[in-house]
């Protein structure tokens, strides 16, 4: 299985501040037929399913805010936040999808300072 | 708009089978994609356990695969989940979601409960 290894685990903002969620996996997950990464990024928030934010690395989901920025290639991967906002305020996680089965990070909780 | 609707019971027994449903709207299974149980653990670990395809072939994930079926009944535009033998550790939020390799559309969710 692909490991994905999520830091940090917690992290608190102040609403305005810009803040980074790494995520790294155990192998490459970069596909050389399309050339892409096989990367998710997901928001949740309490009492609610899932939702993508970003896939292939760095293709944001339609409807999703520009200040959410996916970012790297191969095994190490990162989500921006810019000028987080109080409804940001949610676990993120982040899901491998280049070789089933499909793993996720274990998440990054996003609180108030 | 497609939605994504989990059921069924949400305390089972130690030993006894999980069994859920995911009723599709505004998308027909048969279509394209691929639909995918995943559940979420107390702690917030999330694991993918399977997926039937369009197409009906399945994939589930090796931690699982002795215990786990995933079937459908396109007359309906459902898919189901069955776990068996099933034990305290498998209590979790399970969720049931539409699949490209990313989960772009997911039901709400539905808890449950392991415990006698």
């Amino acid at each position: 299985d692909i490991v994905m290894t999520q830091s940090p685990s917690s992290l608190a903002v102040s609403a305005g501040e810009t803040v980074t969620i790494n995520c790294k996996s155990s192998q490459s997950l970069f596909g050389s037929v399309r050339q892409k990464n096989y990367l998710a990024w997901y928001q949740q928030k309490p009492g609610q399913s899932p939702k993508l934010l970003i896939y292939l690395a760095s293709t944001r989901e339609s409807g999703v805010p520009d200040r959410f920025i996916g970012s790297g290639s191969g095994t190490d991967f990162t989500l921006t936040i810019s000028s987080v906002q109080a409804e940001d305020l949610a676990n993120y996680y982040c899901q491998q999808y280049y070789d089933t089965p499909y793993t996720f990070g274990a998440g990054t909780k996003l609180e108030l300072k | 708009e497609i939605q994504l609707q989990e059921s069924g019971p949400g305390l089972v027994k130690p030993s006894q089978s999980l069994s859920l449903t995911c009723s599709v709207t505004g998308y027909t299974i048969t279509s394209g994609y691929d639909w995918s149980w995943i559940r979420k653990f107390p702690g917030n670990k999330m694991e993918w356990m399977g997926y039937i395809s369009y197409s009906g072939s399945t994939n589930y994930n090796p931690s699982l695969k002795s215990r786990i079926s995933i079937t459908r009944d396109t007359s309906k535009n459902q898919f189901f989940l069955q776990l068996n033998s099933v034990t305290t550790e498998d209590t979790a939020t399970y969720y049931c979601a539409r699949s490209g390799g990313a989960f772009a559309y997911w039901g709400q969710g539905t808890l449950v409960t392991v415990s006698s």
